[in-house]
C-alpha cells in the first residue's frame, strides 16, 4: 500500500515567513509523529498524535511552531515568522498506534533565508 | 541520563566483515525495540524490530536483545557498501512513545 506522504519535498521561504508542511500517513495508522533533523544531527521529536487524544506537544521548541491534525488523517505543521535555526529536515512518520513501529515519509527540506 | 544511547561512531568496518552495533536503554520496562537505517539525505527506514529476550534474524541483519543488561545489538554479516549509512535505535518506554538514539554511523570499506 501507499507510503507517508509529505508535501511539498522542498521549501524554500525568507525569514519572517510563515509556512505549512504536509503529511498524509498510512492509512488506517492513528499515531502520527513530527520530527526535525539538522544536517548531522539526530531526530528531534516534534509532536504526537495519537486517535482523539490530545497532542502530545512537548517536543515543540517555540510557540511559533504549531500543529494540527484532521479527521484523524492528514497533519498540517505550521511555522510562523520563520527564523534561518527552523532549516531542517521535517519529517513526519505514522504508526498503527503508539505501540508498534513507526514508517516515515520523505520529509520536507526547509530552507529559511 | 539519555534514555537511549549510541555510540556515535563513525564505526569502519572492512568489506565482507561483521558489523556490531549496539544501543543501551533506560527503562527497565521497555518492551519493543526497533533498529531503522538511514541514508545520507534519506528518511529512516525500519529494518529490524524484536520483541522478546533472545537473537532475532532476517537475512544478514540480526537483532539481539537482553533486557536484563538493557542492551539491544544489531549485527550485519557479510557487510557491503551499500550498508554505509546511519543506524538508529528505537525503544518504546513503558507507557510511552517510541524514543530515537542518536545514531550510529557505519561505513564499510571495499
Amino acid at each position: 500500500g501507499a507510503g507517508v506522504s509529505q508535501s511539498p519535498s522542498n521549501k524554500v521561504t525568507e525569514k519572517g515567513k510563515d509556512v505549512e508542511l504536509r503529511c498524509d500517513p498510512i492509512s488506517g495508522h492513528t499515531a502520527l509523529y513530527w520530527y526535525r533533523q539538522s544536517l548531522g544531527q539526530g531526530l528531534e521529536f516534534l509532536i504526537y498524535f495519537q486517535g482523539n487524544s490530545a497532542p502530545d506537544k512537548s517536543g515543540l521548541p517555540s510557540d511559533r511552531f504549531s500543529a494540527e491534525r484532521t479527521g484523524g488523517s492528514v497533519s498540517t505543521l505550521t511555522i510562523q515568522r520563520t527564523q534561518q535555526e527552523d532549516s531542517a529536515v521535517y519529517l513526519c512518520a505514522s504508526s498503527r498506534t503508539d505501540f508498534y513501529e513507526q514508517y516515515f515519509g520523505p520529509g520536507t527540506r526547509l530552507t529559511v533565508t | 541520563q539519555k534514555e537511549v544511547e549510541q555510540n556515535s561512531g563513525p564505526l569502519s568496518v572492512p568489506e565482507g566483515a561483521i558489523a556490531s552495533l549496539n544501543c543501551t536503554y533506560s527503562d527497565r520496562g521497555s518492551q519493543s525495540f526497533f533498529w531503522y537505517r538511514q541514508y545520507s539525505g534519506k528518511s529512516p527506514e525500519l529494518i529490524m524490530f524484536i520483541y522478546s529476550n533472545g537473537d532475532k534474524e532476517d537475512g544478514r541483519f540480526t537483532a539481539q536483545l537482553n533486557k536484563a543488561s538493557q542492551y539491544v545489538s544489531l549485527l550485519i554479516r557479510d557487510s557491503q557498501p551499500s550498508d554505509s549509512a546511519t543506524y538508529l535505535c528505537a525503544v518504546i518506554p513503558q507507557g510511552g512513545k517510541l524514543i530515537f538514539g542518536q545514531g550510529t554511523e557505519l561505513s564499510v570499506k571495499p
